[in-house]
């Protein structure tokens, strides 16, 4: 069974960093895509970008780009979005999802999402 | 990257059929077979309901069912029921790796 589960909800200080994960199992993780989707409170679905753990090839949607990275140990079967300085703009719920082929945005796998709450 | 239009709302009842609409340009929806759709619960992560503008995921009813007409794709739920009633996102391929939604739709079931 295909699973990406992301690590848990977190609660920052603006001007704090963070990693969160999404672990992948039951398929050849170097083999797909990993997307990730900010869901600000509310709001709708925004595109953050892409990786290939297979050779950790990324790619960023220009809204995101310097503000976010993205990275993968494909050793451990885990995709990372990391920030270095957090602002409360990034509260938001983040998804990971699975992308069979790159030029379809067919998600068939989503992580449960990590709740991310940047609060003074 | 503005996101694709989608209405905010649409409503029927129960058994009739509904389309949501999903707006871009020669640059996206226009430019690639490449559209998918979105069921989203709240509190739950999207689901997967037709992918490459027509394609069914196994385990999506057919009511579902999607297309495209120059840079605007739709969505069709035919016989609505009320575990219709969320939100849906249109997505389309944009190039160069880069993936676009739509601002949602919320579906209503009179």
């Amino acid at each position: 069974e295909v699973q990406l589960v992301q690590s848990g909800a977190e609660v920052k200080k603006p001007g704090e960093s963070l990693k969160i994960s999404c672990k992948g199992s039951g398929y050849s993780f170097t083999s797909y895509w990993i997307d990730w989707v900010r869901q600000m409170p509310g709001k709708g679905l925004e595109w953050m970008g892409i990786i290939y753990p297979g050779d950790s090839d990324t790619r960023y949607s220009p809204s995101f780009q310097g503000q976010v990275t993205i990275s993968v140990d494909k050793s451990i079967n885990t995709a990372y979005l990391q920030w270095n300085s957090l602002e409360a703009s990034d509260t938001a719920m983040y998804y990971c999802a699975r992308r069979t082929v790159v030029q379809s945005p067919a998600f068939h796998f989503w992580g449960q999402g990590t709740m991310v709450t940047v609060s003074s | 990257q503005s996101a694709l239009t989608q209405p905010r709302a649409v409503s029927g009842s129960p058994g009739q059929s509904v389309t949501i609409s999903c707006t871009g340009t020669a640059s996206d929806v226009g430019g690639y077979n490449y559209v998918s759709w979105y069921q989203q619960h709240p509190g739950k992560a999207p689901k997967l309901m037709i992918y490459d503008v027509t394609k069914r995921p196994s385990g999506v009813p057919d009511r579902f069912s999607g297309s495209k007409s120059g840079n605007t794709a739709s969505l069709t739920i035919s016989g609505l029921q009320a575990e219709d009633e969320t939100d849906y996102y249109c997505c389309s391929y944009a190039g160069t790796y880069n993936v676009i939604f739509g601002g949602g739709t919320k579906v209503t079931v009179l």
